[in-house]
């Protein structure tokens, strides 16, 4: 098992441009999720999915954009990039029976807009 | 105000000793997690819990529901030990996409020095 794959570990991008942040997992989890971490802040929910074809806001959803067609991926675009989504990215997955279920994540994605 | 604040932000620690890290929140939750994220590293589950007590190796976590407060203890503390430890917690709300929404506390930094 591979776990949650996110790709690319590090990014840059000139404001404006758009890109896609890769998520897999080879665990058959329904829910997945993706975060951002920035300095002095928690981990903050950018956009869920419990399954395939469903997907929802988080708390920080502007400017993100999400699609989940399989069960194994959960890309996350930037439609137009901005200095203020300079930040860490994490996706993570689980099983859909939260209570008792863990969260797996990936390695992570540092994301820097000039 | 935060929901979840977690303390202290940051603890400095001898190698051996005796470590706790408390979390305290302020929604009714149906499940608590802690997490532990290393410097530059992902992030990995180490429990999570919705009543009682785990043990895992030399670390413990507890969870008093009434109380609204978890904590983390780690015995035997050791240098490899050093990282970001963080508590997030599932509501317990009632609209049914609130349910997979976890909100995270801001962190405590552990050093443990040889």
């Amino acid at each position: 098992n591979a776990g949650v794959t996110q790709t690319p570990k590090f990014q840059v991008l000139k404001t404006g441009q758009s890109m896609t942040l890769q998520c897999a997992q080879d665990m058959n989890h329904e829910y997945m999720s993706w975060y951002r971490q920035d300095p002095g802040m928690g981990l903050r929910l950018i956009h869920y999915s419990v399954g395939a074809g469903i997907t929802d806001q988080g708390e920080v959803p502007n400017g993100y954009n999400v699609s989940r067609s399989t069960t194994e991926d959960f890309p996350l675009r930037l439609l137009s990039a901005a200095p203020s989504q300079t930040s860490v990215y994490f996706c993570a997955s689980s099983y859909s029976g939260f209570h008792n279920s863990p969260l797996h994540f990936g390695n992570g994605t540092r994301l820097t807009v000039t | 105000k935060n929901e979840v604040e977690q303390s202290p932000q940051n603890l400095t620690a001898q190698e051996g000793e005796f470590i706790t890290i408390n979390c305290s929140y302020s929604v009714g939750i149906s499940a608590l997690h802690w997490l532990q994220q290393h410097p530059g590293g992902g992030i990995v589950s180490l429990f999570m819990l919705s009543s009682g007590k785990k043990k895992h190796g030399r670390l413990i976590a507890t969870i008093n529901i009434q109380e609204k407060h978890s904590s983390l203890h780690i015995t035997a503390s050791h240098p490899r030990d050093s990282a970001v430890y963080i508590c997030a917690v599932r509501s317990s709300g009632n609209s049914g996409g609130s349910n997979y929404k976890l909100t995270f506390g801001k962190g405590t930094l552990l050093t443990v020095n040889p």
